[in-house]
């Protein structure tokens, strides 16, 4: 089946660690996206990469950072210096004009 | 500036009302792209509809139907006969550049549709 995979689905992690989330996808999609999810908010864009070894910041990147190396994948890192990890973090692709989306990772710091 | 509005934080019908969820945007791009995403409990986001600036042909797909209006920059989304199925949180979005390459997203409906 194609489609977008991130995990694990639920991530707890201590106050001053960083943890990397994994996306991968097998639609063939050049272009990636992270997003992140607060409650009663919209998707607010952290990274996105419109190709292999390239990617720019979005709207919140402070804190976090990326890598894609193979088309497949684009893992993001949240560092200790991102102030209020708490989130849902969701994964996308793109193919046109749509984007096409994970699953989802909820992400606990405590 | 660009910005999506949805001032509709929740919404409660009993099912099978019609309902219609608010969308206005402000963009000064003249090509420019508007979505609509569903969000069921699960937490993915699921793809509705795409329509082009220059596209205000409105469209209707089984119980859902959407209202573009230019001269308002709104983007309205309305189901009818509710059902249970339906309830999910919806987020209406702005894409901009080429291909919409990127995505501003309102804050989203809270559907809720009651037996």
């Amino acid at each position: 089946d194609g489609g977008i995979t991130q995990s694990p689905k639920y991530l707890f992690r201590k106050e001053g660690q960083n943890v990397t989330l994994s996306c991968e996808q097998n639609l063939n999609h050049d272009a990636m996206y992270w997003y992140r999810q607060d409650p009663g908010q919209g998707l607010r864009l952290i990274y996105y990469s419109q190709i292999v070894n390239d990617f720019q910041k979005g709207d919140i990147a402070e804190g976090y950072s990326v890598s894609r190396e193979k088309k497949e994948s684009f893992p993001l890192t949240v560092t200790s210096a991102q102030k209020n990890p708490t989130a849902f973090y969701l994964c996308a692709s793109r193919r046109g004009y749509e984007q096409y989306f994970g699953p989802g990772t909820r992400l606990t710091v405590t | 500036a660009q910005k999506v509005t949805q001032a509709q934080t929740e919404i409660s019908v009993v099912e099978k009302e019609d309902v219609t969820l608010d969308c206005v945007y402000e963009t000064r791009d003249t090509t420019y792209y508007l979505f609509w995403y569903k969000q069921p409990p699960s937490g993915e986001l699921v793809f509705l509809i795409r329509r082009n600036s220059f596209d205000e042909q409105n469209e209707i797909s089984g119980r859902y139907s959407w209202n573009f209006q230019k001269s308002t920059s709104s983007f309205n989304f309305t189901i009818t006969a509710s059902q249970v199925v339906d309830s999910a949180v919806y987020f209406c979005a702005l894409g901009r550049g080429s291909s919409a390459s990127k995505i501003i997203f309102g804050s989203g409906t809270r559907l809720s549709i009651r037996p």
